[in-house]
């Protein structure tokens, strides 16, 4: 079946240092993948998305380019802020319409 | 737009004892999803409904677990009798179409003694 494998985490930086957040999937066909993010005590929240090959997602400083040849969806931050500080989940989905997620990574970013 | 609207926020309850839990997805959307989240186990999807019909219930972790969407604007999650090893936190999504982006609640934090 489907599955999303996230870096271990959990990731600690320094406020304006440049994050990465490996995400490798297993799917059959040709998926949509997302990132979402989880801020303490809140529901999930869609950060950012791609629905085919080459396709660069982007929003609040954040990209992920759907890398067919590699089945990743790499997030990416030149700079990151104390309010990143957060649980960050990759995503796919398909005809199926669920959403298979990993494990999620926590970011913590420090002044 | 509300958003999607969970209640309660918080749930403390004893061995033993029925938990429903709800969810009022966001107007117009025609998708609603039952995940949980623990540490242990990460986010699991145990139930999603198209139109208000149950379309896949294998997440569901056993008989003591139940979930209804009478109508377009409002679902339960029903655990009787709940356990100990329920206690996690139980999110409710929607979408307007499959496979598009889910908008979640704020979640349920459900505590079972």
């Amino acid at each position: 079946g489907d599955s999303v494998t996230q870096m271990e985490g959990p990731v600690t930086l320094s406020e304006e240092a440049f994050l990465t957040i490996n995400c490798t999937y297993t799917a059959t066909g040709y998926p949509s993948l997302f990132w979402y993010v989880q801020y303490p005590g809140e529901g999930l929240q869609l950060l950012l998305k791609a629905t085919k090959a080459d396709d660069k997602g982007s929003n609040k400083g954040f990209e992920a380019t759907y890398r067919k040849e590699t089945t990743s969806f790499h997030l990416e931050k030149g700079s990151v802020q104390v309010s990143d500080s957060a649980v960050y989940f990759c995503a796919l989905t398909q005809a199926s319409r669920k959403l298979t997620f990993g494990k999620g990574i926590t970011l913590s970013v420090r002044p | 737009d509300a958003g999607v609207i969970q209640s309660p926020r918080h749930e403390v309850t004893e061995m033993g004892q029925e938990v429903t839990l709800r969810c009022k997805p966001i107007s117009g959307h025609d998708y609603l999803f039952w995940y949980r989240q623990t540490m242990m186990r990460g986010l699991e999807l145990l139930i999603y409904f198209n139109n208000n019909v149950p379309i896949d219930d294998s997440g569901m972790p056993e008989d003591r677990f139940s979930a209804k969407m009478p109508n377009a604007s409002f679902s339960t999650l029903k655990i009787q009798p709940s356990e100990p090893r329920d206690s996690a936190v139980y999110f409710c999504a929607s979408s307007r179409t499959g496979g598009g982006t889910q908008y979640f609640g704020p979640g349920t934090r459900l505590t079972v003694t």
